[in-house]
C-alpha cells in the first residue's frame, strides 16, 4: 500500500512564475491538506479539500490555490511567486478519524 | 494568539540519557494532541496520538507522552535514547469540534544524541 506521494521533489523557479505541486494521497483517504514548512519552522496549514472542494483556509493570500480530483488526487498551485514563497511543501492525506500521513514534500526554491 | 509552544528547540544528549521535551497549547476544549518526528531527509512520521481516555499514551520506539489536561501539556518522554533518535520532534493539536481536520504545529525541537 503506497503512502501519499508528491512530485516533484525538488523545484527551482524565478521570482513571478507560477508552479504547480501534486500530491496522491493514501489509499483510501478523502482528504487532502497542505502545508508550508520554511526552514527552521513547524509545517503552516495552507488549505484543505475533501469531496473537490476547499473546505478551510490559512493565513495564505489567494496566490495560493488548489485543486481535488475525483480520485482525490490534489495540486497546488503557487502564482507570482515570491522569494519567501521558498519552502518545504507538505501534502498530508486522512479519512476523518483526524490522523493525518505527511508525503516526503515538494522543497521549492525561488530564486 | 492560539498556538502550539515547543520551549526546547535544540536538545543534546548523550546515548542512554532521559528524555523529555515540553510541549504546551492555547486552546481550550477539547484537543487532539500529536507528535510527529521528522529523521533526516525522511518526512514527517507519526510518533504517537492523544484523542481522549488514558492520559499516558504510548507511541512507537519506546516513546510515551502524558497530557495534562490542567496545564495545557502535552510533553514527550523516552526512558533512554538512540543515537538513532537523533531527529526533529514536532507537537501538534487539532481541534475536533471545528469539523475541520487542521493540525497546528509547534516549531518542533532539533535532537542530537551522541554516541
Amino acid at each position: 500500500d503506497a503512502g501519499v506521494t508528491q512530485s516533484p521533489t525538488h523545484l527551482i523557479k524565478t521570482r513571478g512564475q507560477q508552479v504547480t505541486l501534486r500530491c496522491s494521497p493514501k489509499s483510501g483517504h478523502d482528504t487532502v491538506s497542505w502545508y508550508q514548512q520554511a526552514l527552521g519552522q513547524g509545517p503552516q496549514f495552507i488549505f484543505q479539500y475533501y469531496e473537490e472542494e476547499e473546505r478551510q483556509r490559512g493565513n495564505f493570500p489567494d496566490r495560493f490555490s488548489g485543486h481535488q480530483f475525483p480520485n482525490y488526487s490534489s495540486e497546488l498551485n503557487v502564482n507570482a511567486l515570491l522569494l519567501g514563497d521558498s519552502a518545504l511543501y507538505l501534502c498530508a492525506s486522512s479519512l476523518a478519524v483526524y490522523e493525518q500521513y505527511f508525503g516526503p514534500g515538494t522543497r521549492l526554491t525561488v530564486t | 494568539a492560539q498556538s502550539v509552544s515547543q520551549h526546547n528547540h535544540h536538545v543534546i544528549l548523550s546515548e542512554a540519557a532521559s528524555l523529555e521535551l515540553g510541549c504546551n497549547y492555547s486552546y481550550g476544549g477539547t484537543v487532539n494532541l500529536f507528535w510527529y518526528v521528522q529523521y533526516p531527509g525522511q518526512h514527517l512520521q507519526l510518533l504517537l496520538k492523544y484523542f481522549s481516555g488514558d492520559p499516558l499514551v504510548k507511541g512507537i520506539k519506546g516513546f510515551e507522552a502524558e497530557f495534562i489536561k490542567s496545564k495545557f501539556s502535552f510533553n514527550l518522554r523516552k526512558p533512554s535514547v538512540q543515537w538513532s533518535d537523533t531527529a526533529e520532534y514536532f507537537c501538534a493539536v487539532l481541534r475536533p469540534n471545528t469539523g475541520f481536520q487542521k493540525l497546528v504545529f509547534g516549531t518542533g525541537t532539533r535532537l542530537l544524541v551522541s554516541p
